[in-house]
């Protein structure tokens, strides 16, 4: 069966400093990955998405960047953090198969507080 | 823009009756629609879904209804059980990449 693993649970940082958040996938080749984020009070906004190594399509600007070094691994991270980056971060998967009618399939998520 | 709207921020309900969270999109390109379940500090867990070619589907005590002439569906739980207290998200998803989710409804199940 399929896992998503996400790390750390929660992070708090000052404001400036980098971030690295990762997400890795167990038990399918090639998925797609995607980086939401829910800030207080609102849904689930895209921010990233992949549909391979190496190919990153951003949602919104903003202060995040992410990256795809290897099939089921995917990354979050910012050079300097903002307060406005504080939030729930989600890390979630679909088959690459049956694109359409696959759901997503979410990690735990890691709640980032900046300072 | 918003294109997926649940209006009701919470819902309360009495156990054993029935919940009905309801959900407006204006994306006309959206071809399937998820409902998704969020306890806190978890993500959130895959529900149930529908194609826009259908009007409902049902999945033991979920039942989503799609009216697409209105752009509206509803996720209807029953009976309502405590357990059943949580967020609820509805989404909808065009060309098979981008979900675009609403901002949630927080049900109450009150025993």
């Amino acid at each position: 069966s399929q896992t998503i693993h996400q790390w750390p649970a929660t992070l708090v940082q000052p404001v400036g400093s980098p971030l690295s958040l990762e997400c890795t996938v167990e038990g399918t080749s090639n998925p797609n990955l995607y980086w939401y984020r829910q800030a207080a009070g609102r849904g689930l906004q895209l921010l990233f998405y992949s549909v391979g190594i190496g190919q990153i399509s951003s949602e919104v600007p903003q202060n995040l960047s992410a990256s795809r070094p290897q099939d089921r691994q995917f990354i979050l991270s910012s050079k300097k953090l903002l307060l406005s980056d504080s939030g729930f971060y989600l890390c979630a998967w679909t088959s690459p198969t049956n694109r359409t009618n696959s759901p997503l399939h979410f990690g735990n998520g890691t709640r980032l507080t900046v300072t | 823009d918003q294109q997926v709207k649940q209006n009701s921020p919470s819902l309360s309900v009495q156990e054993g009756r029935i919940s009905i969270l309801n959900c407006d999109y204006t994306n006309s390109m959206f071809d399937y629609f998820l409902w998704y379940k969020k306890y806190p500090a978890e993500g959130p867990t895959f529900l149930i879904s529908i194609s826009s070619i259908k009007d409902k589907n049902e999945d033991g005590r979920f039942t989503v209804f799609l009216n697409k002439s209105a752009k509206h569906l509803s996720l209807h739980i029953v009976p309502s059980q405590p357990g059943d207290s949580a967020v609820y998200f509805c989404a909808g998803r065009s060309g098979g990449f981008k979900t675009i989710f609403g901002a949630g409804t927080r049900l109450f199940v009150k025993a």
